[in-house]
């Protein structure tokens, strides 16, 4: 069964520095693996998917399917990027799989 | 146009008695999800429907838990014999044909239950 795992509930970073947000993925085909966003009081939203291969927000994702692995990175954390992020896998026409999240609070 | 909409937005109920939330996804979307989102929990997968075929509802976490999605567009979630652990914000979305699309979310229903 494919499952999503992000192995920290909370991260915090100061501002300006380096913030990785780490995602493992375990299916054994090729899938589709998307970052989603939740700021305070807004929905939840998509922020990137990989397919795209954009930077949004100064956000990256690579996909390394050696490590099974969609860490999202920024160089430079910014206070707006405080929010809940949640990565999420899909294969085909099954469901898509969310990770359980990790909150991201970003020191001034 | 308009996103995905959700009410009530707010829900107080006393245990025990029975819960519906509705769900209005994007016109023209087939795939529709309900999440439930708690502390510590993260966001979790309830049931999905995809066109006319059955739904998958192997996240629904018991029996007191239904849904429904009538002519392919809104979507009632049912809890009946609310407990207090059922306290959550539900959470629905919708894509277009394709599973693996977009979802876009609704702002949820935050339900507690007394």
């Amino acid at each position: 069964a494919q499952r999503v795992t992000q192995p920290e509930k909370l991260l915090s970073v100061f501002k300006g520095a380096p913030v990785e947000l780490k995602c493992n993925y375990s299916y054994s085909g090729s899938p589709e693996l998307f970052w989603y966003v939740q700021y305070s009081r807004q929905r939840l939203q998509l922020l990137l998917r990989h397919i795209s291969r954009e930077s949004i927000k100064g956000f990256t994702a690579d996909l390394n399917k050696g490590e099974t692995s969609f860490h999202l990175k920024k160089p430079f954390a910014q206070e707006e990027d405080s929010a809940m992020y949640y990565c999420a896998l899909i294969f085909g026409n099954e469901k898509l799989t969310f990770g359980t999240g990790t909150r991201l609070t970003i020191i001034p | 146009g308009a996103g995905v909409s959700q009410s009530p937005s707010n829900k107080v109920t006393e245990k025990g008695k029975d819960v519906e939330l509705r769900c209005d996804p994007i016109s023209g979307h087939t795939a529709l999800y309900w999440y439930r989102q708690s502390l510590g929990q993260g966001l979790e997968f309830l049931i999905y429907f995809q066109g006319n075929s059955a739904p998958d509802k192997s996240g629904l976490p018991s029996d007191r838990f239904s849904a429904e999605r009538t002519g392919g567009s809104v979507s009632t979630l049912t809890i009946q014999r609310t407990q207090q652990e059922d306290s959550a914000v539900y959470l629905c979305a919708s894509s277009p044909e394709r599973g693996w699309e977009t979802q876009y979310f609704g702002p949820g229903t935050r339900l507690l239950v007394l």
